[in-house]
């Protein structure tokens, strides 16, 4: 079955450094999704991602979209205390919306 | 975008016993779904709630153990039966809206069960 990697599975960042998490399926995918949760909270949906190729920016996040639709990464520049919590990708193969979560990057923000 | 009431946020039940969550949602949805957040691990997807029909369960996840309803397109429970404290996670429900298919998702805030 469809299986979803994601790496780091921690990110210790300096505040203000840029870092980036990959998420990897083992099938080609329909569509991405990724997800921000916070430390006690739900899953909060950040974007989707549908084409081959695909590069959408949110203020300080860079999400791409690979070619072969199999792979994506997340960017953070100039990474915030705000930023701090767990961000999962999540891939579909159908158009149904079931999704296959990653393992999720836990990201700590120092001063 | 949906506005999704869980219930109950948090419950601290005896093994052996059942507890049921309701996902209520402001409107119709295509697609209502139930997740499961082990502690410090990622979601996985126990079923897809069907309206009116026999949820549709994943790979390692019976009816028996998790009873689900969907008498319409705005509501849906999930029964944890006979529970252990292997079974102390987060359950979150997830819905579609009327679009269906590749639109934005949206998850309650989550049920965190603990078996004792």
């Amino acid at each position: 079955g469809q299986q979803v990697m994601q790496i780091p599975q921690y990110q210790h960042v300096q505040e203000g450094e840029d870092f980036t998490t990959y998420c990897n399926s083992s099938t080609t995918l329909s569509n991405i999704q990724w997800y921000k949760q916070r430390p006690g909270g739900h899953p909060v949906f950040l974007i989707q991602l549908v084409k081959s190729g695909e590069v959408k920016k949110q203020k300080r996040l860079t999400f791409q979209f690979g070619e072969a639709k199999k792979n994506s990464s997340l960017h953070i520049t100039a990474t915030q205390t705000t930023d701090v919590g767990t961000y999962f990708c999540a891939g579909s193969s159908d158009s149904w919306g079931k999704l296959q979560f990653g393992a999720g990057t836990q990201v700590v923000v120092t001063p | 975008s949906a506005v999704i009431s869980q219930k109950p946020s948090r419950d601290i039940c005896q093994r052996g016993t059942s507890l049921t969550i309701q996902c209520q949602v402001d409107s119709q949805v295509t697609m209502m779904f139930w997740y499961r957040q082990q502690p410090g691990q990622s979601l996985t997807l126990i079923a897809t709630a069907n309206q009116g029909s026999e949820a549709t369960y994943e790979s390692g996840f019976v009816i028996d153990k998790f009873p689900i309803s969907r008498p319409n397109l705005t509501f849906s429970t999930l029964t944890v039966s006979n529970m252990s404290p292997e079974d102390s996670s987060i359950y979150l429900c997830r819905v579609l809206g009327p679009g269906g298919g590749n639109t934005e998702a949206f998850f309650g805030q989550g049920t965190r069960l603990t078996v004792v």
